[in-house]
């Protein structure tokens, strides 16, 4: 079966400093993988997706990148964190077609003082 | 571009009690349409999805949603409720074809109360 690990859980950093997030996907290979952030009321926004290695796109103009340098591992950075960067950023995976399901990995708390 | 829109941030129910999530989308072609489940801090969960044939869709944990395509809604429903039900539920749509994005409302907040 397939499973979905998100590291850290939470993750308190101060305003200008960098960020690394990772996602990796076991138990499937080639999937579509995506980053959303969730803010409190605003529902998920996607971020990033990518369909294979080294393939991003970017949804939404910001200071964070994402990259893919494994089939199965996704990374959200930023070289300096804004206080608006704040919220919980989920990782979700899913096979190749529209119509699959996307599963969501547990998720990292970001606080950023 | 499509959206969608969840009609209540947070509904208040009963235990036992009969509940409706709203959900109306808007696209100018056709949709697939999904309801996910968060309980807190955690991610997201599958409910149900409905992609073609019948309109009444049903899913895991005694949800079901009917879509209705000329009001464009999507509403999710449990005849009765329970405390465990308790949780965060967000409408989604995707476009199909070569687009895998999923665009999400900005959720319901479902409480359930003893």
């Amino acid at each position: 079966s397939q499973t979905i690990h998100q590291w850290p859980a939470t993750l308190v950093q101060p305003v200008g400093s960098p960020l690394s997030l990772e996602c990796t996907v076991e138990g499937t290979s080639n999937p579509n993988l995506y980053w959303y952030r969730q803010a409190a009321g605003r529902g998920l926004q996607l971020l990033f997706y990518s369909v294979g290695i080294g393939q991003i796109s970017s949804e939404v103009p910001q200071n964070l990148s994402a990259s893919r340098p494994q089939d199965r591992q996704f990374i959200l950075s930023s070289k300096k964190l804004l206080l608006s960067d704040s919220g919980f950023y989920l990782c979700a995976w899913s096979k190749g077609q529209s119509t699959d399901t996307q599963y969501f990995g547990p998720g990292t708390r970001l606080t950023v003082l | 571009a499509q959206s969608v829109t969840q009609l209540d941030s947070q509904v208040p129910v009963f235990e036992e009690a009969p509940v409706e999530l709203r959900c109306n989308y808007s696209s100018s072609v056709s949709v697939y349409l999904f309801w996910y489940v968060q309980y807190p801090n955690q991610g997201l969960q599958l409910l149900l999805k409905y992609l073609s044939g019948s309109t009444l869709v049903k899913g895991i944990n005694g949800f079901e949603a009917e879509f209705n395509k000329s009001q464009t809604s999507f509403h999710l429903r449990k005849p009765s409720v329970h405390i465990s039900d308790t949780a965060e539920y967000f409408c989604a749509v995707s476009l199909g074809g070569s687009n895998y994005k999923l665009t999400f409302g900005k959720g319901t907040l479902l409480t359930v109360n003893p």
